[in-house]
C-alpha cells in the first residue's frame, strides 16, 4: 500500500509570493491534516479535512487555506508568504479520525 | 487545556544503553497518547500508541511506553539502544474534540559507540 505522499518535496519562493503545497494520503484514508514543523514553534496544527470539509483548524492566519478533493486529497495554500512561514509543512493522513495517523515526507518550504 | 510536555530537548546515550525519553501530559479527559519519531528529512513514523485498555505498549523497533495516569506520564523506554536509533522523537495527544494532534517540543536521541 503506498503511503502518504506530498508533493513538491522542496519549494523556494519569494516574500509576497503564494503558494501551493498537494498531499495524496492512503488509499481509503477520508482524513487529511496538515501540520507546520520549524525548530522554535515544533510541530504546529494547520487543519484537518474529512470528506472535503474542513472540521478542525489551528491558531495561524487566514493567509494559510486548505481544501480537500472528493479523491481525498488535499491541497494547502499560504498567500502573502513572510520569511515566518519557512517550514516543513507535514500532511497526515487517517482512517476516520486523529486516532492513528500516517506522515508524509513533507514539503520544506523556504521563503526568501 | 490539552498539553504535552517531554522534558530534555537532547539525550545522549551509549550504544547497548538504556533509553528513557520522558513524557508528561495535561488532559481534563481520558488521553490518546502517541510516541513518533522522525528521522533527518523525513516525516513522523508511529512507534506507538495507547488509547485504552494495556498500559504497558509495545511498540515497533524494541521500544515500547507506559501510560501512568497517577503521574500523567507516558515515557518512552528502550533497554538496549542502537546507533540507528539516532533521530527525534515526539509525544503527542488527541486534542479533546479528537481532531488534532498536540504535539511535544521533541526530544533528540544521540547514541554514541
Amino acid at each position: 500500500k503506498a503511503g502518504v505522499t506530498q508533493t513538491p518535496r522542496y519549494l523556494i519562493k519569494t516574500r509576497g509570493q503564494q503558494v501551493t503545497l498537494s498531499c495524496s494520503p492512503i488509499s481509503g484514508h477520508r482524513s487529511v491534516s496538515w501540520y507546520q514543523q520549524t525548530p522554535g514553534q515544533g510541530l504546529q496544527f494547520l487543519f484537518e479535512y474529512f470528506s472535503e470539509t474542513q472540521r478542525n483548524k489551528g491558531n495561524f492566519p487566514g493567509r494559510f487555506s486548505g481544501r480537500q478533493f472528493s479523491n481525498s486529497r488535499s491541497e494547502m495554500n499560504v498567500s502573502t508568504l513572510e520569511l515566518g512561514d519557512s517550514a516543513l509543512y507535514l500532511c497526515a493522513s487517517s482512517i476516520g479520525g486523529v486516532g492513528e495517523q500516517f506522515f508524509g515526507p513533507g514539503t520544506r518550504l523556504t521563503v526568501l | 487545556a490539552q498539553s504535552v510536555t517531554q522534558l530534555g530537548s537532547h539525550v545522549s546515550v551509549s550504544e547497548g544503553a538504556l533509553v528513557l525519553l520522558r513524557c508528561n501530559y495535561s488532559s481534563s479527559v481520558p488521553p490518546y497518547l502517541f510516541w513518533y519519531v522522525q528521522y533527518p528529512n523525513q516525516g513522523l513514523q508511529l512507534l506507538l500508541k495507547y488509547t485504552t485498555g494495556a498500559t504497558l505498549v509495545k511498540g515497533i523497533n524494541g521500544f515500547e511506553a507506559e501510560f501512568k495516569k497517577s503521574e500523567t506520564s507516558f515515557h518512552l523506554t528502550k533497554p538496549s539502544a542502537h546507533m540507528s536509533d539516532a533521530a527525534e522523537y515526539f509525544c503527542a495527544i488527541v486534542n479533546q474534540a479528537g481532531t488534532a494532534l498536540i504535539f511535544g517540543k521533541g526530544t533528540t536521541l544521540s547514541v554514541s559507540s
